[in-house]
């Protein structure tokens, strides 16, 4: 398979918590990725191989995987995490990256 | 600290060509895979190309293949993306973006630069 699929909206209240999710048939066998992007800014990185945050990443921000479903958790919603998330990952074949088409996170 | 900085966007026709570059800074670019990541107004992220870290392998996005070429210069510190019959569809802002892997060539992109717009426009 060469897809990923995010749902295209999540909204939550501040303080609550928000889980943008990530489905694909290669993913028990492929690392996971996960970037913010801010409206007019560059994707940065805040969740490696599935679980790991980067330093500098607040740790509300959190992964976990379980089969072909990977998660995006972010706990304690903030308004400036209102932003584009997406997932990434590896084909098969581990010759061609995948990204997710993206979720929009809205805080009310 | 990485700074990885585009040039090269602007308008051209379709089915012309164009040339992107992307300097380099703050890291050991030898040891690093580059990716360029594109991003059609108002959608999401597209993987287009990656090189491999001594340049020795190259992969594409199913769209570009045949018509994109990536290629790196070490002894510059620059990574090139050589876009030929450019088509309408291929409008987007350009990303130049840094494997954080140790020599692999799928992820995660750790570092991104600000990206350079790419109009193909009759």
């Amino acid at each position: 398979s060469h897809e990923l699929t995010q749902p295209p909206s999540v909204s939550v209240s501040p303080g609550q918590t928000a889980r943008i999710t990530c489905s694909g048939d290669t993913l028990p066998n492929q690392y996971v990725y996960w970037y913010q992007q801010r409206p007019g800014q560059a994707p940065i990185l805040v969740i490696y191989r599935d679980t790991e945050r980067p330093s500098g990443i607040p740790a509300r921000f959190s992964g976990s995987s379980s089969g072909t479903t990977v998660a995006l958790t972010i706990s304690g919603v903030q308004a400036e995490d209102e932003a584009d998330y997406y997932c990434q990952s590896a084909d098969s074949s581990g010759t061609s990256v995948l990204f997710g088409g993206g979720t929009k996170l809205t805080v009310l | 600290q990485v700074q990885l900085v585009e040039s090269g966007g602007g308008v051209v026709q379709p089915g012309r060509s164009l040339r992107l570059s992307c300097a380099a800074s703050g890291f050991t670019f030898s040891r690093s895979a580059m990716h360029w990541v594109r991003q059609a107004p108002g959608k999401g992220l597209e993987w287009v190309a990656v090189i491999s870290y001594a340049g020795t392998k190259t992969y594409y996005g199913d769209s570009v293949k045949g018509r994109f070429t990536i290629s790196r210069d070490t002894s510059e510190n620059t990574v090139n993306l050589q876009m030929n019959s450019l088509r309408t569809e291929d409008t987007a802002v350009y990303y130049c973006a840094k494997d954080g892997s140790s020599y692999g060539l799928l992820g995660p992109f750790d570092s991104w630069g600000q990206g350079t717009l790419v109009t193909v426009s009759s």
